[in-house]
């Protein structure tokens, strides 16, 4: 099984849409990060969260909103989708600062 | 601002030659790097990393070279394998802060010829 579980692998909806991304991890690490990318600017922090109470914008947040339910899961949520937020969505866990993180396998999100 | 920055969006290689990918970045009191490999359908995936009281490090075929005069890194594959293409980053967290943020390279990818 994988240390680091995003669903769904893949969505396509429309504009104006909720949507909610989920991520789990059995590494249990305290850091989760949520990251988008796009062809030609690389990975991009949007959210990441150091534990359960903590949660901190990254450096594109807007648009987005996060959840940590628990050390194990960080969801996150667009709440009135767009077609500029069509990209991979990748979810990431660290031990402590400073350190390699483990990748979830992605999320492909287009919005229509 | 502090970037991280790959030379070469595409590097193709001969199956069996060796490959060296490389890295930039243009923060002088960066002192710590990690090399990633994303493979089609997959995320980043951690390869090596070093610290910046090192100038080299190996793994099981790979070496990581710094360089803090000219601010360079990369990343050496011996005897380059199929099973080595993929698009491959170098990231850093920046400076003192402890956001955890990994400054990523935009990548190099890399096809091995059979």
């Amino acid at each position: 099984d994988a240390d680091v579980t995003q669903t769904p692998r893949n969505r396509i909806t429309k504009t104006g849409k909720r949507i909610m991304l989920e991520c789990s991890q059995t590494k249990g690490h305290d850091r989760m990060y949520w990251y988008r990318q796009d062809p030609g600017l690389g990975l991009r922090l949007i959210y990441y969260s150091f534990d359960v109470k903590d949660i901190n914008k990254g450096e594109i947040s807007d648009g987005y909103s996060v959840s940590r339910q628990a050390q194990a899961k960080f969801s996150l949520s667009l709440e009135s989708a767009i077609p500029n937020q069509t990209a991979l969505y990748f979810c990431a866990t660290s031990d402590r600062d400073r350190a390699p993180q483990h990748f979830g396998d992605g999320t492909r999100l287009s919005i229509l | 601002g502090e970037s991280v920055g790959l030379h070469l969006p595409t590097l193709s290689v001969q199956e069996g030659d060796n490959s060296i990918i490389n890295c930039a970045y243009s923060n002088s009191a960066s002192d710590y790097f990690i090399w990633y490999k994303q493979e089609s359908g997959k995320g980043p995936q951690f390869i090596i990393d070093i610290r910046s009281n090192m100038d080299k490090r190996q793994g099981q075929r790979v070496t990581v070279l710094l360089n803090k005069t000219v601010k360079h890194l990369s990343l050496q594959i011996a005897a380059t394998q199929p099973g080595d293409s993929a698009v491959y980053f170098c990231a850093e967290p920046p400076g003192s802060s402890n956001t955890g943020k990994l400054i990523f390279g935009q990548g190099t990818t890399l096809q091995v010829k059979p």
